[in-house]
C-alpha cells in the first residue's frame, strides 16, 4: 500500500494562476482532509471530507475549494494564488471508528507551495 | 474554539539530560495526539491517548494525559540526537467529523 500520496510535491505560481493540488488514498478511508502548515503555527484545517460526494469547511476556507468525486481522491483547489497562500498542504485521511487504531489520521509527504 | 498551546517553542538541549514538552487545550477533548516532524518531511504519529491519566511509552518517550487539568506532557529521558524534531499536539474534538486542532509546534534540537 502507498498510503496517502500527493501530486505535485513543489510547484511555483504567480499571483492570479490557479492550480490543483491532487491528494489520494488506498486505505478505503471514508474522511480525507486538506491542512496548511505555516511557520510557528502548526497545521491548520482548510476543508474536509466525510465521505465521497461530500465536502466541508474548516478552519481557514478562504481562497481555496476541493472536491471529492471520488472516494480514493481529495482535490485542492487555488482559484486565484496570492501570496499569502505560500505554504505546505497536508493531506490525511483516516476511517471513523472509536477504536484508537482506526481513527488515527495519515498524512501524505506534503506539497510545498509558493506563490510569488 | 479549541486552543492549544505547547511550550516551550524551542528547545536545545545536551544528549544524556531529561526534558519536558507541555500541551495545554482550552476545551474538554477525548484523545489527544502526540506527532514528530523532521525537516522537510510529513507527520509521524507517536501516541494516541484516550483517558484521563493514559500513560505511554516508546523509547525515551513517554506521553501522558490529565484532562481534568488540559494537560498532556511528552517526557523525554536521555535524550539522543535521533530524537532532534518538531513535536506536536493535536487535540481532537467531533463537529460533523473528528477534528484536529494541532500546537504550534516544538522545535528540539539535541546536542551532541
Amino acid at each position: 500500500n502507498a498510503g496517502v500520496t500527493q501530486t505535485p510535491k513543489f510547484r511555483v505560481l504567480k499571483t492570479g494562476q490557479s492550480m490543483t493540488l491532487l491528494c489520494a488514498q488506498d486505505m478505503n478511508h471514508e474522511y480525507m482532509y486538506w491542512y496548511r502548515q505555516d511557520p510557528g503555527m502548526g497545521l491548520r484545517l482548510i476543508h474536509y471530507s466525510v465521505g465521497e460526494g461530500t465536502t466541508a469547511k474548516g478552519e481557514v476556507p478562504d481562497g481555496y475549494n476541493v472536491s471529492r468525486l471520488k472516494k480514493q481522491n481529495f482535490l485542492l483547489g487555488l482559484e486565484s494564488a496570492a501570496p499569502s497562500q505560500t505554504s505546505v498542504y497536508f493531506c490525511a485521511s483516516s476511517y471513523p471508528n472509536n477504536r484508537e487504531e482506526l481513527d488515527e489520521q495519515f498524512f501524505g509527504p506534503g506539497t510545498r507551495l509558493t506563490v510569488l | 474554539e479549541l486552543k492549544v498551546e505547547q511550550n516551550p517553542l524551542f528547545l536545545s538541549m545536551q544528549e544524556g539530560k531529561n526534558y519536558t514538552i507541555y500541551c495545554n487545550y482550552s476545551t474538554t477533548s477525548d484523545r489527544l495526539y502526540w506527532y514528530r516532524q523532521d525537516p522537510g518531511k510529513s507527520l509521524e504519529s507517536l501516541f494516541v491517548l484516550l483517558s484521563n491519566g493514559a500513560v505511554k511509552q516508546e523509547g525515551r518517550l513517554m506521553a501522558s494525559l490529565d484532562t481534568k487539568a488540559r494537560l498532556s506532557t511528552l517526557h523525554i529521558t536521555a535524550a539522543v540526537h535521533d530524537l532532534s524534531a518538531t513535536y506536536f499536539c493535536a487535540v481532537s474534538h467531533y463537529q460533523g467529523a473528528q477534528k484536529l486542532v494541532f500546537g504550534q509546534g516544538t522545535r528540539l534540537t539535541i546536542n551532541p
